[in-house]
C-alpha cells in the first residue's frame, strides 16, 4: 500500500533564510510526487510535480522538490522564506492507478 | 472553467438528519475524489472515482457514508445518518489522467450538532 510521511509538524524559519519541508513516500511502481499548500479557511493548491526526469523539479513561488528515489524523498525547498510563505504544506504520492493519497501536513511559519 | 465547485460551503445539521454534499468537477478530467479534513486525522481519502466508476472506496469510514458519481460532470457524497463526529471539512477534487495534479475546490464544513 501506498503511504506518504512528514515527519514535522512545524517547522519554523526566519525571514530570508532557506527552509526545507521533508516529506517520504512508499509506493509500488513509479511514484508520482507532489507538493500542495492550504492557506486558511482555503483548498490546497498545487505548487509542483515529479513525474520523471529531473531529480529537481521547480514550482509555483519560488519553491523547489528534489526527487531522491534511494531515499524514497520529496523534500520541498526555498532558498529564502518570506512571510507570506506561512500556510500548511502537503506532500502527496500518487501511484499507477491514480490514486492519490496525502501526508499529515507540516505548517510552515515564517517569522519577519 | 470555474475549477472544481462544491455546494454547500458550508452546512450544519442535527444528529440523525441526512447531508448531501455536491461535487461538479473541472470538464474533461477523468478522475473524481473525496476527501475529509480534521485536525486529529489530517486529510483522508475517503473515495475516488475513474470515469464514473468508484476504483477504492476503503476510506469510507462506515456504512452510513456512501457516494455516487451519476455522469461526468457531477458527484455526491452522502451521510445517512449523521453523527457529530463527522464534522469537518470535506473536498472534492478532480484531475486529468494519472500522472497529473489533482485541482480542488473550496471544501463544505460540515457541523453535526
Amino acid at each position: 500500500a501506498q503511504s506518504v510521511a512528514q515527519p514535522e509538524d512545524q517547522v519554523n524559519v526566519a525571514e530570508g533564510n532557506p527552509l526545507t519541508v521533508k516529506c517520504t513516500y512508499s509506493v509500488s511502481g513509479n511514484p508520482y510526487l507532489f507538493w500542495y499548500v492550504q492557506y486558511p479557511n482555503r483548498g490546497l493548491q498545487f505548487l509542483l510535480k515529479y513525474i520523471t526526469g529531473d531529480n529537481l523539479v521547480k514550482g509555483s513561488y519560488g519553491f523547489e522538490a528534489e526527487f531522491n528515489k534511494s531515499q524514497t524523498s520529496f523534500h520541498l525547498k526555498k532558498p529564502s522564506a518570506l512571510v507570506s510563505d506561512s500556510a500548511l504544506y502537503f506532500c502527496a504520492v500518487r501511484d499507477e492507478r491514480g490514486k492519490l493519497i496525502f501526508g499529515q501536513g507540516t505548517e510552515l511559519s515564517v517569522k519577519p | 472553467d470555474a475549477g472544481v465547485i462544491q455546494s454547500p460551503r458550508h452546512e450544519v445539521t442535527e444528529m440523525g438528519q441526512e447531508v448531501t454534499l455536491r461535487c461538479k468537477p473541472i470538464s474533461g478530467h477523468d478522475y473524481l475524489f473525496w476527501y475529509r479534513q480534521t485536525m486529529m486525522r489530517g486529510l483522508e481519502l475517503l473515495i475516488y472515482f475513474n470515469n464514473n466508476v468508484p476504483i477504492d472506496d476503503s476510506g469510507m469510514p462506515e456504512d452510513r457514508f456512501s457516494a455516487k458519481m451519476p455522469n461526468a460532470s457531477f458527484s455526491t457524497l452522502k451521510i445517512q445518518p449523521s453523527e457529530p463526529r463527522d464534522s469537518a471539512v470535506y473536498f472534492c477534487a478532480s484531475s486529468l489522467r494519472e500522472g497529473s495534479q489533482a485541482f480542488f475546490g473550496q471544501g463544505t464544513r460540515l457541523t453535526v450538532v
